[in-house]
């Protein structure tokens, strides 16, 4: 299986803050990568896809970038709404693995 | 409006087998390329994803449990079911069915998950 490595495992940041979280997979995935937000006691929710591709109605102050095995999420102008959990997903090879997350919290 | 919902029994003992069904509306998995998943998660944990059926009735496994797993639909392509035999605690986890496309892709919408607990 391939497996994803995510840091930080939390963060702390102040509204208006710009946060990055980074992904790295132990071999390419060829983009085919995913992240999901997920707040407590809600299931996960897709924010990009493909790396770099932002899902419908998702704020662009979320933005995807990397290739290869680096990955990373960022988001602009950090808002309240944003505290959550952060996955990230390979789906590039079978079975899909996923990051073990990011627990972003307001400092 | 596609949504999806997961039920289950909600607390279960040790060795006996889990029944959980993924009930959804605003696709049919008999429109080709259609997939619906199961991952789960234990609390405060990651995700673990488990099996997935297609449009086609093709059926996959996470290798590391496929001896334990088993994933099937309804005729009328609105149901998807998961058995998990032999539960023991570390089967406790909120479980989740979503959807994806055939191909590389990711799971585009998620049920709400169902909490189950292994207990004797």
């Amino acid at each position: 299986d391939i497996q994803m490595t995510q840091s930080p495992a939390s963060l702390s940041a102040s509204l208006g803050e710009t946060v990055t979280i980074e992904c790295r997979a132990s071999e390419d995935i060829y983009n085919g990568l995913a992240w999901y937000q997920q707040k407590p006691g809600k299931s996960p929710q897709l924010l990009i896809y493909n790396a770099n591709s932002l899902h419908t109605g998702v704020p662009s102050r979320f933005s995807g970038s990397g290739s290869g095995t680096q990955y990373s999420l960022k988001i602009n102008s950090l808002q309240s709404e944003d505290v959550a959990s952060y996955f990230c997903q390979q789906y590039y090879d079978y079975p899909d693995t996923f990051g073990a997350g990011t627990k972003l919290e307001l400092k | 409006q596609v949504t999806l919902k997961e039920s289950g029994p909600g607390m279960l003992q040790p060795s006996k087998t889990l029944s959980l069904t993924c009930s959804f509306s605003g696709f049919s998995l008999s429109t080709s390329g259609m997939v619906v998943s199961w991952i789960r998660q234990p609390s405060g944990k990651s995700l673990e994803w488990l099996a997935a059926i297609d449009w086609d009735g093709d059926k996959y496994y996470n290798p590391s449990l496929k001896s334990r797993l088993t994933v099937s639909k309804d005729t009328s392509n609105t149901q998807v079911f998961l058995k998990i035999t032999s539960v023991d605690t570390a089967d406790t986890a909120t479980y989740y069915c979503a959807r994806r496309r055939v191909g590389i892709t990711p799971f585009d919408y998620w049920g709400q998950g169902v909490m189950v607990t292994v207990s004797s």
